[in-house]
């Protein structure tokens, strides 16, 4: 069935450190990808997103990239900071179900 | 702009009592969508509407019923409640009919069925 796996479930970083966390999709006809942040108590809000015709997108210290043939897609944080701390999803659009499937989440802690 | 708005904040129903959830958006989006949220499960949807006038089970409509009233505005509605129906429940919606575009989310309901 339609699935999105995320890992890790939790991740902490030393402030000014790289984290990274990971999704593996299972219906190979996904094509939109986006990342939603959602802090303690609020509402989840898209920080980047990629579609299936690119390999690699970056915005400031967030990048996000996508391998199509192992069907599965990073987010990548850099020189992270306390203000990154929050739980992070992952999403993969299924075309052919019409449904945005979500990850568990990562919650990220940066230790300052 | 208010984006989407979602009301109550919070409730708390006994089992069993019937309760609508409401949402509106003011950016003339036409796609919406309910959300449940449970601990360490991500966001699992209910039910979605692709356009005005039409509605769509998600991954878990059990239980629940929907109301496209408008292009604005989006219902869910608890007939009779359960203990596992205790969650938060967001609402979004996206600006295309094929949803496979950014999802801007309500503040969320926090529902407790005792």
């Amino acid at each position: 069935g339609e699935n999105v796996e995320q890992h890790p479930s939790t991740l902490s970083v030393q402030e000014g450190d790289s984290a990274v966390i990971k999704c593996t999709y299972s219906d190979s006809a996904s094509n939109y990808f986006p990342w939603y942040k959602q802090e303690l108590g609020k509402r989840p809000q898209l920080i980047i997103d990629i579609r299936s015709n690119v390999g690699e997108k970056k915005d400031q210290r967030i990048a996000v990239t996508l391998n199509k043939t192992a069907k599965h897609f990073s987010l990548h944080i850099t020189e992270t900071q306390p203000e990154d701390s929050a739980v992070y999803f992952c999403a993969a659009w299924m075309d052919s179900s019409y449904k945005l499937i979500f990850g568990s989440g990562t919650r990220l802690l940066v230790r300052p | 702009n208010a984006g989407v708005t979602q009301t109550p904040k919070f409730q708390v129903l006994k089992t069993g009592q019937s309760m609508t959830l409401q949402c509106a958006q003011d950016m003339n989006h036409n796609s919406m969508y309910w959300y449940r949220q449970d601990p360490g499960m991500g966001l699992r949807l209910i039910y979605y509407s692709a356009s005005e006038g039409t509605t769509d089970k998600g991954e878990v409509p059990n239980g629940y019923n929907v109301s496209r009233l408008n292009k604005r505005e989006f219902s869910l509605r608890l007939e009779s409640a359960a203990p596992s129906q205790t969650s938060v429940y967001f609402c979004a919606s996206s600006e295309g009919t094929s949803g496979s575009g950014e999802q801007f989310f309500g503040p969320g309901t926090r529902l407790t069925v005792l």
